[in-house]
């Protein structure tokens, strides 16, 4: 079965750094990948996916991301952050059931604090 | 632009009650899927539905099911309410094909059972 593993619960960086938020998969074919942002509360966000084709995707926002199938990883970048940052990031990794409209699998999120 | 929307946004029920959720897909989405998410926790995957047909199932406990409409709204129907299944219900909905496609997520329900 799939699992997304995101090591980091809570990380803090200071405004206008830059921010790295690692994600490792465990899939047997080829995933697909998402990051979706969560605010307090509120629903969830797509930042970028990652189907096929280019490793390196871009999102809103600034964001991208790096698919590296050897290291089983798609680490979620932002040359400079912003306040506005602040939330919740979740990896996920879409189920493979056969059935066509497949579930998503879910890292556990990483909590992004913004320090001024 | 149009996206999914869920009602009730939020809900209040006692143990042992039952509950229904509704979603309405983003227009021309055929596709509906289902998450709990619990405090603190990240979403679960619950079930999905494609052309009216169940597609995909999670971790959907017995006392919930779930069926999509002829117009492709969905409506999540939860009985013998416990004290745990307070959480917030996300839908999410996808175009054809569903498979790869990706999954726009509605506001939430926010269930609460006292």
């Amino acid at each position: 079965a799939q699992s997304v593993t995101q090591p980091d619960i809570h990380i803090t960086v200071s405004e206008g750094a830059s921010l790295e938020l690692r994600c490792n998969y465990s899939y047997g074919a080829t995933p697909y990948l998402f990051w979706y942002v969560q605010s307090p509360g509120q629903g969830l966000q797509l930042l970028l996916k990652y189907f096929s084709g280019d490793t390196l995707v871009q999102g809103i926002k600034g964001f991208e991301a790096e698919f590296k199938r050897s290291q089983s990883s798609f680490n979620l970048r932002k040359p400079s952050v912003h306040w506005s940052d602040a939330a919740e990031y979740f990896c996920a990794v879409g189920r493979d059931s056969g059935g066509g409209a497949d579930g998503l699998t879910f890292g556990k999120g990483t909590h992004l604090i913004i320090q001024p | 632009a149009a996206g999914v929307i869920q009602s009730p946004r939020h809900l209040i029920k006692e143990k042992r009650e039952t509950a229904t959720l509704k979603c309405y897909p983003i227009p021309r989405h055929d596709t509906v899927y289902w998450y709990q998410q619990g405090p603190g926790q990240d979403p679960q995957f619950l079930i999905s539905f494609y052309e009216k047909m169940q597609s995909d199932k999670g971790s959907i406990p017995d006392r919930f099911s779930a069926q999509q409409f002829s117009d492709y709204h969905s409506e999540l129907n939860m009985s013998s309410l416990e004290l745990g299944d307070s959480a917030l219900y996300f839908c999410a909905s996808s175009s054809y094909p569903p498979t790869r496609d990706t999954q726009y997520f509605g506001p939430g329900t926010r269930l609460t059972v006292l």
